[in-house]
């Protein structure tokens, strides 16, 4: 199957600090990568659709500005936390979709990253 | 976002017993998937579907998409304690990128 990295793996930050999140694709190319959230004991959370050369398509209640997202090649999608919260303490993990000939669509997720702000 | 209805919630077997779960939602998709997730990573691909009563296994794994095109499952055979994990459904509209997900049946397999 493709493989999806994420970078890091595990971040801590303190309040009103930024971090960013990288998401890429190793063997393959993907025009639409997505972001998710999870917390403890649920389930994934989408954030936003991140499409190359274009900007992405947040969920109703995403906050555009403080979570920002560039795709800026096939590859890679990068998740901006700004001024982080406690609150904002989260499991964050992204995914790439890999379209095949024809009509399937599959979708392959990276390890996550545990973002933890004091 | 739309969510999907994924039942059992949580299940505690023996090892070696079978495990049956569903996922169920009010739209028609066309693409299922099946992912499990450990403590602290990724979910990870098991098994995808791309056509209505499609049955496909992997291993000691069978997922088959529904004929309404509304629902799925998946049927592990002979559990072992590696199988513990949460297991997602995620679904497909005909209609744009976005995938749904299910709401996770948490597996705990008791040796």
């Amino acid at each position: 199957g493709a493989v999806v990295s994420q970078h890091p793996s595990w971040v801590i930050c303190k309040s009103g600090t930024s971090v960013k999140i990288e998401c890429r694709s190793l063997d393959f190319q993907a025009t639409t990568m997505f972001w998710y959230r999870q917390f403890p004991k649920q389930s994934l959370m989408l954030m936003a659709t991140s499409n190359e050369g274009s900007k992405a398509t947040y969920e109703q209640g995403v906050e555009k500005d403080k979570f920002l997202i560039n795709h800026a090649s096939l590859t890679l999608s990068t998740l901006t936390v700004t001024s982080a919260h406690p609150e904002d303490s989260s499991f964050y993990i992204c995914s790439a979709r890999v379209s095949r000939a024809g009509l399937t669509d599959t979708q392959y997720f990276g390890p996550g990253t545990r973002l933890t702000v004091l | 976002g739309q969510q999907l209805n994924q039942s059992p919630q949580s299940m505690f077997i023996q090892e070696g017993e079978d495990v049956s779960m569903n996922c169920t939602s009010s739209s028609i998709f066309n693409t299922w998937l099946w992912y499990k997730q450990d403590p602290g990573e990724g979910p990870v691909l098991l098994i995808a579907l791309y056509k209505a009563g499609e049955l496909t296994s992997n291993g000691r794994l069978t997922a088959q998409f529904g004929i309404t095109r509304k629902d799925s499952f998946l049927n592990i055979s002979a559990s072992i304690p590696s199988d513990v994990g949460i297991y997602f459904c995620a679904g497909q509209p005909n209609t744009g990128n976005q995938f749904y997900f299910g709401t996770g049946t948490s597996l705990t397999v008791i040796p």
